[in-house]
This record gives C-alpha cells, sequence and structure tokens, in this order.
C-alpha cells in the first residue's frame, strides 16, 4: 500500500460544486502539503500544515480551504470549482522543514 | 517570476545520446533537490545536494550543485527509454517559511 494515499485519483465536476480532495498518510510525519500542478508552472504550493493545530497558505490558497483532522490526514476543499481549478492535485508529507517530500500519486480534477 | 528556472522545458533524444537539465536562479540556496516523476505517479525524490561544488553521482545521472548555490544541473549519459519523465528541481526558499519551491520542470523524452 502506498504511505501517502489520495482519493479520489480522478473526478469530473461542473462550475460551481462543491469539491474535496482527501490524503490520508501512514509515514508518521507531521508536516502534511497540498500542490497543484500545471503544465509548464511545475508545483505550486495551496496549502501546508505543520501539525494538526496548524494551517498555513501557500502562494495561491484563493478559491480553497484545507482541514487538517488529525496527524494522518489531511484534505483540501474546492467551496465552489471554477474552471481555472482543472489541475492535477498533489498531496506531500515530510519529516523536516525543507526535507525531502513524499508525495501521493494525484487527484486529477476537471471542472466543465 | 520563478525564482527556480529550469531549461530546457522539452528535451526529446534517442537512445544513448548525452543531455544535461539545469536548474537557475538569482537567489542562494542552501541545498537543491531533484525529483522524477513518472506519468500517473507522484515526484520521487533523486538526490539532494548541500554543498556548493557539490558532485553526486547516481547510477548514469550525475548532479552538480554550483559553487555559488544558485544553480544545478542534472547529466544523464547513454539515456535510456526508462529515463523518461518530468524532472524537477526544488529548494528551500527561506523568505517562503523555509518551504520547498519548485522549478517548471524539465519533460524528457527518450525514444529507443
Amino acid at each position: 500500500d502506498a504511505d501517502v494515499t489520495q482519493t479520489p485519483r480522478n473526478r469530473i465536476t461542473k462550475t460551481g460544486k462543491r469539491i474535496m480532495l482527501e490524503c490520508s498518510q501512514t509515514k508518521g510525519h507531521d508536516r502534511m502539503y497540498w500542490y497543484r500542478q500545471d503544465p509548464g508552472l511545475g508545483l505550486r504550493l495551496i496549502y501546508y500544515s505543520f501539525d494538526v493545530k496548524d494551517i498555513n497558505k501557500g502562494e495561491i490558497s484563493d478559491g480553497y480551504s484545507v482541514s487538517r483532522q488529525a496527524q494522518a490526514k489531511f484534505s483540501l476543499s474546492l467551496e465552489s470549482a471554477i474552471p481555472n481549478q482543472t489541475a492535477l492535485y498533489f498531496c506531500a508529507t515530510s519529516g523536516r522543514l525543507a526535507g525531502e517530500l513524499f508525495f501521493g500519486e494525484g487527484s486529477r480534477l476537471t471542472v466543465l | 517570476t520563478q525564482l527556480l528556472e529550469q531549461s530546457p522545458q522539452f528535451l526529446s533524444i534517442q537512445e544513448g545520446e548525452n543531455l544535461t537539465v539545469y536548474c537557475n536562479s538569482s537567489s542562494v540556496f542552501s541545498s537543491l533537490q531533484w525529483y522524477r516523476q513518472e506519468p500517473g505517479e507522484g515526484p520521487v525524490l533523486l538526490v539532494t545536494v548541500v554543498t556548493g561544488g557539490e558532485v553526486k553521482k547516481l547510477k548514469r545521472l550525475t548532479f552538480q550543485f554550483g559553487d555559488a548555490r544558485k544553480d544545478s544541473s542534472l547529466h544523464i549519459t547513454a539515456a535510456q527509454p526508462g529515463d523518461t519523465g518530468l524532472y524537477l528541481c526544488a529548494g528551500p526558499f527561506y523568505n517562503q517559511g523555509g518551504k520547498l519551491i519548485f522549478g517548471q520542470g524539465t519533460e524528457l523524452s527518450v525514444k529507443p
């Protein structure tokens, strides 16, 4: 089983719908991240959390929210999806600041 | 503006050729990481370079960190189809709390 698991892997939705992407990890890491990947733009940080009570905005947080339900679970929500949020979303964990990131397999979201 | 600029963005070569991918910045980084991402998967760490001028080898891959710690390169000798993928450099940016920022990526295709 993967150490970092994302669900769903693929989702197609319509403009205005609320979407939640979920991430769970078995690595025992405190630090969890949500990134968005678009062609030619690399990975951009949406939100990150260094422990259960800590939530921080990344460089592109507008239109997104997160919840850290437990050390092992970090979910990303799009309250009202729009087409330019169509992208590949990755959850990642790390054991220390600026250390190696361990990524999930990604959640491909299409907003029509 | 990308803090980490990768070049080239796309590279298509024949099996057996050599290639170099560059990762450049105007900022100094305490370390740089290189990740490889295969289709349908999340990025996986290849190497971390820490010391200016450092050279690390991983089989046919050679990684170098610039003396001034503002740039890095990845050289692949005798590329194989299995090297195909997206190569990403990443570094901790302390103006963003030390979180990792990523370059845009280099899409490598090695044809048999």
